[in-house]
Formats: structure tokens, sequence, C-alpha cells
């Protein structure tokens, strides 16, 4: 059984660096084939695609984003983390790690997803 | 990057009525596109895959179809549960790109 679950800070102030850790369990990343990503969805809005890290670590990362966007991975520990700086109120959303589930590289669905974490960006 | 749109925004549907809702892709995308559903406050879960593949342990009643740059999603007869947004995402080329999401309500 697939479980993943994001942690990290709940209020990040303006131009702060956001650092959240996706844990997991049921895969390892260093099996061939498997890739974990981060989605964020604004409160109300859609579903925002920003990095995905394959087990070779290969990293993708969203164009909008990628000069903020930092994804690794430590296979030893079954976590992948993401970093995101200079954040803004508009980067307040819930953000989601999520496991591809295709082991072809180019098929990146996911079929298991975290909880979610809430990040508020405020003074 | 390839946009997604999907029709409607919001439905308003009964128990029991066949429910269809649209993705379109700004460029074809072959069948590389999953729907997912949502419901408040919760993570999205995967429906379908390849346009077309139900994901284990999904209902029957779910059924997706199209390829290219058009694709449905169909609820054959809606039951409680699925009453909640529904996402299209295509994985043809990065980066990854969702729908804005069809809400389903009760009628």
């Amino acid at each position: 059984q697939i479980t993943l679950k994001e942690s990290g800070p709940t209020l990040v102030k303006p131009t702060q660096t956001l650092t959240l850790t996706c844990t997991f369990s049921g895969f390892s990343l260093s099996t061939s084939g498997v890739g974990v990503g981060w989605i964020r969805q604004p409160p109300g809005k859609a579903l925002e695609w920003l990095a995905l890290i394959y087990w070779d670590d290969d990293q993708r990362y969203s164009p909008s984003l990628n000069s903020r966007l930092t994804i690794t991975k430590d296979t030893s520990k079954n976590q992948v983390v993401l970093t995101m700086t200079n954040m803004d109120p508009v980067d307040t959303a819930t953000y989601y790690c999520a496991h591809k589930r295709s082991p072809v590289r180019g098929l990146a669905d996911f079929d298991c997803w975290g909880q979610g974490t809430l990040v508020s960006v405020s003074s | 990057d390839i946009q997604m749109t999907q029709s409607p925004s919001t439905l308003s549907a009964s128990l029991g009525d066949r429910v269809t809702i649209t993705c379109r892709a700004s460029q074809s995308i072959s069948s590389s596109l999953a729907w997912y559903q949502q419901r408040p406050g919760k993570a999205p879960k995967l429906l379908i895959y390849k346009a077309s593949s139900l994901e284990s342990g999904v209902p029957s009643r779910f059924s997706g179809s199209g390829s290219g740059t058009e694709f449905t999603l169909t609820i054959s007869s809606l039951q409680p549960d699925d009453f909640a947004t529904y996402h299209c995402q295509q994985y043809y080329s990065y980066p990854l790109t969702f729908g804005p999401g069809t809400k389903v309500d009760i009628k």
C-alpha cells in the first residue's frame, strides 16, 4: 500500500523560502521507473503541477516557477523535498505530493496523493 | 505549454442522471489524459488514465473516451459519492497541465 504525507510550515512570510517534505512508504525511489511529483492548489482554484523527480534523479519543473523551485530526493529516508524561494501571498495554496502511476518515464499521471498541506504566505 | 479547458465549469444533476464532462487540449495529446475526482477538503483521486483506462477500484459507472484534443468523462448513473469536482490532466509533454475543473452539484 502506497502512502505519502506532506510536512512543512503552515505559515511563511513574503520573500522567505518554503521547504516541504514528502515522506512516503510502499515504494522506493531507487526502483526504475518511479517518480514523485508536487502539485499545488490555491483556495478555490485549479490544480497546478510544480515539479517531478524520477528514480534516476531526472528533475522536471514548471517553466513558470523553474527559477524558484528545487526538488531533491533522499532514498534512504523515503523522502522528497521541494524548496520554493521568494514566497509571495499568491503562493498561498494546498501543496500535494503524489506518486507517478506508471513505470514508463513519459507517463506522468498520479495514482496516489498525500493529504496535502496548506501553506499561507503572509507578513 | 498545452492548455486544458473543461466544460461545463459547473453541472447540476440528480441522483441517477447520466453525466458527461468534456476536456479539450490546445494541441493533440494522443491518449495521454487522466481524470481525477476531488471531494471538498480532500486530495484528488485518480479515476481514469490513458483517456479510457479505469483505475483499479474505481466503480464501473465511470468511463472515459477520446483522443487527440477532445475527451469526455461519463458517469452513467450519478451516485451520492459522485458530487465532487472533476479535473483532467495531460501528460503528453512537460509541463504537466490540468484543466480548471468541473464541479458536479446537486440539482
